[in-house]
């Protein structure tokens, strides 16, 4: 069975805190996202990375940073954790779509962040 | 870019009703899914689905590629199935699997 693990599914964070949310996927994908989601605002796409080491920014990436040293893990990085930063942080992951349903998107459970 | 329009946004319904659920996309696309988010906040695979019907038990969906929507059954709701659904699009042409969400579908379903 596919699976996105996220690492935490609940934090509490203060302002000003360096906060690492980790995300591993066991599918061999080549890409993986890192989404935000808020009440009335939908899914929003931070970044994303289509191989190791590289990145791509979303709609969203003012005040983050990722990493993907492996390519199972890619790793989201809020360097100095703001209020308004206090959401739901979605990770997912899909392979290159050649063949089909090899493009499907699979989500983690998602980790919800409080910044105090 | 590509926009996604969900429709209702609400529904509220009794357990043991059918329902209907539609996401228009404004252009081609070569990917299309919907997801239900449970309570809990995870969003769970319902169908890949850019063109054609699949069902899976009581869930079904319908893709019509060419006149761009698809559309969501639920039949004999039950409580279980509240939560947010959503369809999610890939546009032609976009690189490294980027879907494109539709501002989803919350079903209530009484007892």
């Amino acid at each position: 069975d596919v699976k996105v693990t996220q690492s935490s599914r609940y934090l509490v964070k203060r302002t000003g805190e360096k906060v690492f949310l980790e995300c591993v996927q066991d599918m061999d994908h080549e890409n993986m996202f890192w989404y935000r989601q808020d009440p009335g605002l939908g899914l929003r796409l931070i970044y994303f990375s289509y191989d190791v080491k590289m990145k791509e920014k979303g709609d969203i990436p003012e005040g983050y940073s990722v990493s993907r040293e492996k390519k199972e893990r890619f790793s989201l990085i809020l360097e100095s954790a703001s209020t308004n930063q206090t959401s739901m942080y979605l990770c997912a992951s899909t392979g290159t779509a050649i063949t089909p349903n090899t493009g499907e998107l699979f989500f983690g459970e998602g980790s919800r962040l409080t910044v105090l | 870019g590509i926009q996604v329009e969900q429709s209702p946004p609400d529904l509220i319904l009794q357990e043991g009703a059918n329902s209907t659920l539609r996401c228009n996309f404004s252009d081609s696309v070569n990917n299309l899914q919907w997801f239900h988010q449970n309570p809990w906040g995870q969003l769970i695979n319902l169908f890949y689905i850019p063109s054609g019907t699949k069902q899976n038990g009581r869930l079904s969906a319908t893709t019509v590629a060419t006149e761009r929507y698809s559309l969501l059954y639920i039949s004999s709701s039950q409580t279980t199935d509240s939560g947010v659904y959503f369809c999610a699009v890939r546009q032609l042409g976009t690189s490294y699997g980027k879907l494109t969400f539709g501002q989803g579908t919350i079903l209530t379903v009484h007892p």
